[in-house]
């Protein structure tokens, strides 16, 4: 089983709404992902954060915006959203030096 | 422009065969090369890691090989089986200062036909 976990499962919103998805691993990485991934297509890196810092952007939208409360703790607000954001998100977290990615089973998003 | 790409969609292959899977990049210079599992519907889940200066790694029934010249990695799954049917994606790690970013292949599903 995953060590990192992610709530919600499935999200449906619209696009006048404001959610948010999170994410929580307790293995002591201090390095957090959030990817998104469109059906049979590779995972697409958004954000990383080392540290609690966020330290790369992958040109995300603003409409997405990055949260890491504490070393354990990973959230991705979500507003205005488009319906081609629909996809599954997925967060990882790995040590900053051995490379490996523990992720999540990911949060499918519906956007109507 | 930066490119990885894995050498296809789909591979069908009979039990108890090989099967061996391409990763091909360009323009990328990276420290390590990961593969990864993922079924339908979960999060990807780490297979092995091979780093520029090793040529091979195995792990079980999987290879890896890295070849940094001709800018391939070849992933094999030996005696193969029905349960390692999934998609396997090629990740390049690319290092930065602080932190490091992981770059998917498109990935290849592979069905193992009992």
């Amino acid at each position: 089983d995953t060590e990192v976990t992610q709530t919600p499962k499935h999200l449906v919103m619209g696009m006048t709404n404001k959610k948010s998805l999170k994410c929580e691993q307790h293995m002591g990485h201090r390095a957090m992902y959030w990817y998104k991934q469109k059906a049979k297509k590779p995972p697409e890196l958004m954000f990383v954060y080392s540290y609690e810092k966020l330290s790369i952007n992958e040109s995300v939208p603003s409409r997405f915006s990055p949260e890491c409360p504490n070393s354990s703790l990973l959230n991705l607000h979500l507003h205005a959203l488009q319906p081609e954001d629909s996809a599954l998100y997925l967060c990882a977290s790995s040590q900053l030096n051995t490379g490996e990615l523990f992720f999540g089973e990911g949060s499918r998003l519906t956007v109507l | 422009s930066q490119k990885i790409e894995q050498n296809s969609e789909a591979l069908n292959i009979q039990e108890g065969k090989t099967a061996t899977l391409t990763c091909n990049y360009t323009n990328y210079s990276p420290a390590y090369l990961q593969w990864y599992r993922q079924d339908p519907g979960r999060g990807p889940v780490f297979l092995l890691l091979i780093r520029e200066n090793e040529k091979e790694k195995r792990k079980e029934r999987l290879k890896v090989t890295f070849d940094t010249t001709l800018k391939q990695s070849l992933f094999h799954i030996t005696a193969s089986q029905p349960a390692d049917s999934a998609t396997y994606l090629c990740a390049l790690d690319i290092r930065m200062d602080s932190s490091y970013k992981l770059i998917f292949g498109s990935g290849t599903r592979l069905l193992v036909r009992p």
